[in-house]
């Protein structure tokens, strides 16, 4: 049975950089899309982009020049930066598997609240 | 704002039907048949409960059904559960951009 959990500090500087990993236990990261996901507080999901096993990455076209999805298939974890955030970036972050590409996230890791704040 | 149009809240008494709609776009919605439901319960992980428009994943109950008009997809729950009190949040593949775009969630109360 497949296991997502993501990890990373739960609270981040303005400006700074939000790092997260996602370690995929339970089977291979190899075929399948990895997506990080986010949902700020009282607000609906957004998705932030997607990598297939260590090919080419697509991002959210609004924060494009921001973010950036890696995967390490030795360690089977796949990773999210989100460099120069503010307080919007404030959310819960969700790393998941999709299928194919167009929204269909089978699996989902519990999510971890990431603050941005002083 | 989201790219995905949702009612904010929907109500219904157990046993019966509530529909959930989802409004976007000729390139979302309209173009291609993926778009996908999710239940999010309080602090739990977003469940997928429809995919390409009307399929369910093994273990989700015939109760959930899925459809799609045009632009609008909708979910359809019959013989509402205490159970089933929860947000539900739509998701579409983008052609533009090829990316994925989600609705803004809907409140489910079951009075």
């Amino acid at each position: 049975q497949v296991q997502l959990q993501e990890s990373g500090p739960g609270l981040v500087k303005p400006s700074e950089t939000l790092s997260l990993t996602c370690t995929v236990s339970g089977g291979s990261i190899s075929d399948y899309y990895w997506t990080w996901i986010r949902q700020p507080p009282g607000k609906g999901l957004e998705w932030l982009g997607h990598m297939y096993s260590s090919e080419t990455a697509n991002y959210n076209p609004s924060l494009k020049s921001r973010v950036t999805i890696s995967i390490d298939t030795s360690k089977n974890q796949v990773s999210l930066r989100l460099s120069s955030v503010t307080a919007a970036d404030t959310a819960v972050y969700y790393c998941a598997r999709d299928k194919s590409a167009v929204g269909t996230f089978d699996i989902w890791g519990q999510g971890t609240m990431v603050t941005v704040s002083s | 704002q989201s790219a995905l149009t949702q009612p904010r809240s929907v109500s219904g008494s157990p046993g019966q039907s509530v529909t959930i709609s989802c409004t976007g776009a000729s390139s979302d919605v309209g173009t291609y048949n993926y778009v996908s439901w999710y239940q999010e319960h309080p602090g739990k992980a977003p469940k997928l409960i429809i995919y390409d428009v009307s399929k369910r994943p093994s273990g989700v109950p015939d109760r959930f059904s899925g459809s799609k008009s045009g632009n609008t997809a909708s979910l359809t729950i019959s013989g509402l559960q205490a159970e089933d009190e929860a947000d539900y949040s739509c998701c579409s593949y983008a052609v533009t951009d090829k990316f994925v775009v989600f609705g803004g969630g809907t409140k489910l109360t079951v009075l």
